[in-house]
């Protein structure tokens, strides 16, 4: 079945420490992957995405992500977290089906300590 | 940002009552879809669209209808309300290119009393 896990529910971090949220799927075919942001009463916002290629991506506000199929993961990172980073990230896959539907992990929450 | 309006913004309704939620977009895109959003969930798909007139089940489909009979326009109707769908509403849209990522409305809050 596809799925997609994030193991984390809430992540607190200080600001100027670096981040790492943990995501993980479950997917027959060849994955396309991506993150998104939710500030709050927000819709949601892509912050990178990866297809194919190099498994390391570069996304929006300095967050990268890095592909590894043999764990199939897909972690985002961020070196130094602002305070303005606090919101909910969900991870999402899919695939080129007739549908092209994606499906979300359950989002992980961050908090910034200023 | 993609051109996605998402109405009402906020509705508070009773249960058995219909409900009609709509998204209306500007991009022209073929792709449209309704995720419902609840905590420890993240997003279910309802419902989605590949073309005027086509549409399809998600996960989370029983209880919801949709229409879409113009590019443009995509609804979602509760049937008969119940609080199980108290949730936020969000519409997405793709141009489903190689890889197009779904871009979102801003939500609508649906309270069922």
């Amino acid at each position: 079945a596809q799925s997609v896990t994030q193991p984390d529910i809430h992540i607190t971090v200080s600001e100027g420490a670096s981040l790492e949220l943990r995501c993980n799927y479950s997917y027959g075919a060849t994955p396309y992957l991506f993150w998104y942001v939710q500030s709050p009463g927000q819709g949601l916002q892509l912050l990178l995405k990866y297809f194919s290629g190099d498994t390391l991506v570069q996304g929006i506000k300095g967050f990268e992500a890095e592909f590894k199929r043999s764990q199939s993961s897909f972690n985002l990172r961020k070196p130094s977290v602002h305070w303005s980073d606090a919101a909910e990230y969900f991870c999402a896959v899919g695939g080129m089906d007739s549908s092209y539907k994606l499906i979300f992990g359950s989002g992980t929450r961050l908090l910034v300590r200023p | 940002d993609a051109g996605i309006t998402q109405s009402p913004r906020h509705k508070v309704t009773e249960t058995g009552t219909p409900v009609t939620l709509r998204c209306h977009q500007t991009e022209n895109h073929r792709y449209m879809y309704w995720y419902r959003q609840d905590p420890g969930h993240g997003l279910r798909l309802i419902h989605y669209s590949y073309g005027v007139k086509d549409t399809d089940k998600g996960e989370v489909s029983d209880g919801y209808s949709v229409s879409r009979s113009k590019t443009e326009d995509f609804l979602l109707t509760l049937e008969s309300a119940t609080s199980s769908q108290t949730s936020v509403y969000f519409c997405a849209i793709s141009g489903r290119e190689t890889g197009s990522p779904l871009h979102f409305g801003n939500g609508t809050r649906l309270t069922v009393t």
